[in-house]
């Protein structure tokens, strides 16, 4: 099993650009996650998604849309990237009471 | 008051030596409590799981939780230099089932 899946890992955007963070797992968890991380801030919660169908807001998620395109995928999407949106993006899994599962990250860079 | 509350660090132990993390928590009604390891660059992985109180050891860790003290911490023994990383406290909260992260605390193993 690959667990939790991310792509691209690596991203360099102008200012105004978008661009889609693609997720996906294999664990047939119902519940899907995007966090940022920032130096000294923590995980943050951008959006979750408790089930397929279903999408909340977390956080921080302003500047940010998502997509639970099915069980598996949860993509978020940034319709004109600014440089407070560089960060690293982390996408996790997780069932109701499991603990939470985590991709390998994507490092954002807006200029 | 932070809903999960850990110390920033770092904190640094010889080689050999127990490592003490610590985590408090503001839910009562917290059910399910989680520690992470996160290296630098990396995302956070999960090590250690503990759902009643007492202790729950594998292997080097021991996860301790006394919910009358709402109190969560992870001891280290025969701390390694390959322990260095932020370790993340997560909390389940009671009323929204969400996991809380703490901020992390950073662990230096000095050789």
């Amino acid at each position: 099993n690959a667990g939790v899946t991310q792509t691209p890992k690596f991203q360099v955007l102008k200012t105004g650009q978008s661009m889609t963070l693609q997720c996906a797992q294999d664990m047939n968890h119902n519940s899907m996650y995007w966090y940022r991380q920032d130096p000294g801030m923590g995980l943050r919660l951008i959006y979750y998604s408790a089930s397929e169908g279903t999408t909340d807001k977390g956080e921080v998620p302003n500047g940010y849309n998502v997509s639970r395109l099915n069980k598996r995928e949860f993509s978020l999407r940034l319709e004109s990237a600014a440089p407070s949106q560089t960060s690293v993006y982390f996408c996790a899994s997780s069932d109701i009471v499991s603990p939470q599962y985590f991709g390998p990250g994507t490092r954002l860079t807006v200029l | 008051q932070k809903e999960v509350e850990q110390n920033s660090g770092p904190l640094s132990v010889p080689e050999g030596a127990i490592a003490s993390l610590n985590c408090t928590y503001s839910d009562r009604g917290s059910q399910s409590f989680f520690w992470y390891r996160q290296y630098s660059g990396k995302s956070p992985e999960l090590i250690m799981s503990i759902y009643s109180n007492g202790d729950k050891e594998d292997g080097r860790f021991t996860a301790q939780l006394n919910k009358a003290s709402q109190y969560v911490s992870l001891l280290i023994r025969d701390s390694q230099p390959s322990d260095s990383a932020t370790y993340l406290c997560a909390v389940r909260g009671g009323a929204t089932n969400k996991l809380i992260f703490g901020t992390g605390t950073l662990l230096a193993v000095q050789p």
